[in-house]
């Protein structure tokens, strides 16, 4: 029972690098979410995906891109990290929408960016 | 637009004592609630929410919430406090024509003296 996966579980990147984060859900869930967590801000919403094939905007999302690969697979990518991007991101599903249903979230992937 | 507050970015308690976290929100329209915990090194899972149907809402754990409409808040609480109760505890909120996502709180990180 994996729920929701994502790797790497750890990453160090250099200014200027790129990367892709995963994440993948095997709950068949329709919405699909990324977060990033900062000391003292809590979490805040960088993209997230309502269904397969639309993906919009959260609180953050400059930086960032986001593909919606399937329904199950819903990746984040840094094109030219940033130390402002050195945080702790999660990913998260959701069957109908977090509005009525629940969040299940990843272990999450401590980036550091040097 | 929604947002949510958090009250104390870190509350201690001695184990037996009552655990009282809180959380105030700000919606235009009628909100769902939540509160998500947050153990180390893990992702998120949700403790309880309110979704307009009961306006004490009991959760997992122990714990339960109180909606309280005019005064815009939706406290935390738990009669007595257990040693694996210390995580980090997150308030949520969703509403309105958000696609489902879910804006949270700065999160408040409750300890458990022996």
């Amino acid at each position: 029972n994996a729920g929701v996966t994502q790797t790497p579980k750890f990453q160090v990147l250099k200014t200027g690098q790129s990367m892709t984060l995963q994440c993948a859900q095997d709950m068949n869930h329709n919405s699909m979410y990324w977060y990033r967590q900062d000391p003292g801000m809590g979490l805040r919403l960088i993209y997230y995906s309502a269904s397969e094939g639309t993906t919009d905007k959260g609180e953050v999302p400059n930086g960032y891109n986001v593909s919606r690969l399937n329904k199950r697979e819903f990746s984040l990518r840094l094109e030219s990290a940033a130390p402002s991007q050195t945080s702790v991101y999660f990913c998260a599903s959701s069957e109908v929408g977090g509005r009525v249903g629940k969040l299940f979230f990843g272990s999450g992937t401590q980036l550091s960016v040097l | 637009a929604q947002s949510v507050t958090q009250l104390g970015s870190h509350v201690s308690v001695s184990e037996g004592a009552l655990v009282l976290l809180r959380c105030n929100y700000s919606s235009s329209v009628p909100p769902y609630l939540f509160w998500y915990v947050q153990y180390p090194n893990q992702g998120l899972q949700l403790l309880l929410k309110y979704t307009s149907a009961a306006t004490l809402v009991k959760g997992i754990n122990g714990f339960e919430a109180e909606f309280k409409k005019s005064e815009t808040s939706f406290h935390l609480t738990k009669p007595s406090a257990h040693m694996s109760d210390a995580a980090e505890y997150f308030c949520a909120v969703s509403g309105g024509n958000q696609g489902g996502k879910l804006i949270f709180g700065q999160g408040t990180e409750l300890s458990v003296k022996p």
